[in-house]
C-alpha cells in the first residue's frame, strides 16, 4: 500500500535550519508531486510548496525553503531556515494527484523551535 | 493569493444530524475545491475532491457540492467517528490555501 514515512521530532535553536525527510514507498515516486504542509499547535493548515522535481513554494516561505528528492531512494526532503518560535508546527509531506489534492499524507515532523 | 472561507468555524451536533460546512473562495476556482478530514493527532484525510468527487474508502454519507466561489461539505447522518475537524483546501492556483477549519463537536 502507499506510505509516506517522515523523519522523528526535531528540536532546533533559532537561526539555525531542519531537514525533513519524506520516504515514500508503494507506489511509482517519480510519477506524482510532493507537497509540504505545516501546522502550529492548535492551528489550520499552511501549504508551504512542491515538487515535482520543478519547485514552487509559498511567497511566505521563499528564499528559505529548499524542497529536493533522491529518487533512488523515493525520498522527498523539506530543508526550512533561518528558523524562529514561529515555525515550531508539525510538518507533513503529501503525495499530490494531478487536480492538485493530496491523497495520501505522512505522519507528520514536529520541530520545535527553542532556544 | 486565494483567500479560503469556511464557515462555521465550530459548531454541535448530535448522532444523526445532517451537518452542512461551507466554504467561500475570495476568487472563483471552476472545480478545484477539495474537502479533508483531520483528528486530534492524525495527519488529514481526503475525503472529497475536485467539489463532489468522492475519495475512495469515504463513506456515502459526505458529499459535496457548489460551484465558483462557494462550496458545500454535507454529512447526511452524524456518525460517533465524523467528529473531527474539516478543512477545505483550493487547489486553483498556487499558493494552494486551505480554509482555517471547522470543528464538528458532540451536543
Amino acid at each position: 500500500q502507499v506510505q509516506l514515512v517522515q523523519s522523528g521530532a526535531e528540536v532546533k535553536k533559532p537561526g539555525a535550519s531542519v531537514k525533513v525527510s519524506c520516504k515514500a514507498s508503494g507506489y511509482t515516486f517519480t510519477s506524482y508531486d510532493i507537497n509540504w504542509v505545516r501546522q502550529a499547535t492548535g492551528q489550520g493548515l499552511e501549504w508551504m510548496g512542491w515538487m515535482n522535481p520543478n519547485t514552487g513554494y509559498a511567497q511566505k516561505f521563499q528564499g528559505r525553503v529548499t524542497m529536493t528528492r533522491d529518487t533512488s531512494i523515493s525520498t522527498a526532503y523539506m530543508e526550512l531556515g533561518s528558523l524562529t518560535s514561529e515555525d515550531t508546527a508539525v510538518y507533513y509531506c503529501a503525495r499530490v494527484l494531478s487536480g492538485g489534492w493530496s491523497d495520501e499524507w505522512g505522519q507528520g515532523t514536529l520541530v520545535t523551535v527553542s532556544s | 493569493d486565494i483567500q479560503m472561507t469556511q464557515s462555521p468555524s465550530s459548531l454541535s451536533a448530535s448522532l444523526g444530524d445532517r451537518v452542512t460546512i461551507t466554504c467561500r473562495a475570495s476568487q472563483r476556482i471552476s472545480s478545484y475545491l477539495n474537502w479533508y478530514q483531520q483528528k486530534v493527532g492524525k495527519d488529514p484525510k481526503l475525503l472529497i475532491y475536485a467539489v463532489s468527487s468522492l475519495q475512495s474508502g469515504v463513506p456515502s454519507r459526505f458529499s459535496g457540492s457548489g460551484s465558483g466561489t462557494d462550496f458545500t461539505l454535507t454529512i447526511s447522518s452524524l456518525q460517533p467517528e465524523d467528529f473531527a475537524t474539516y478543512y477545505c483546501q483550493q487547489s486553483y492556483s498556487t499558493p494552494w490555501t486551505f480554509g482555517q477549519g471547522t470543528k464538528v463537536e458532540i451536543k
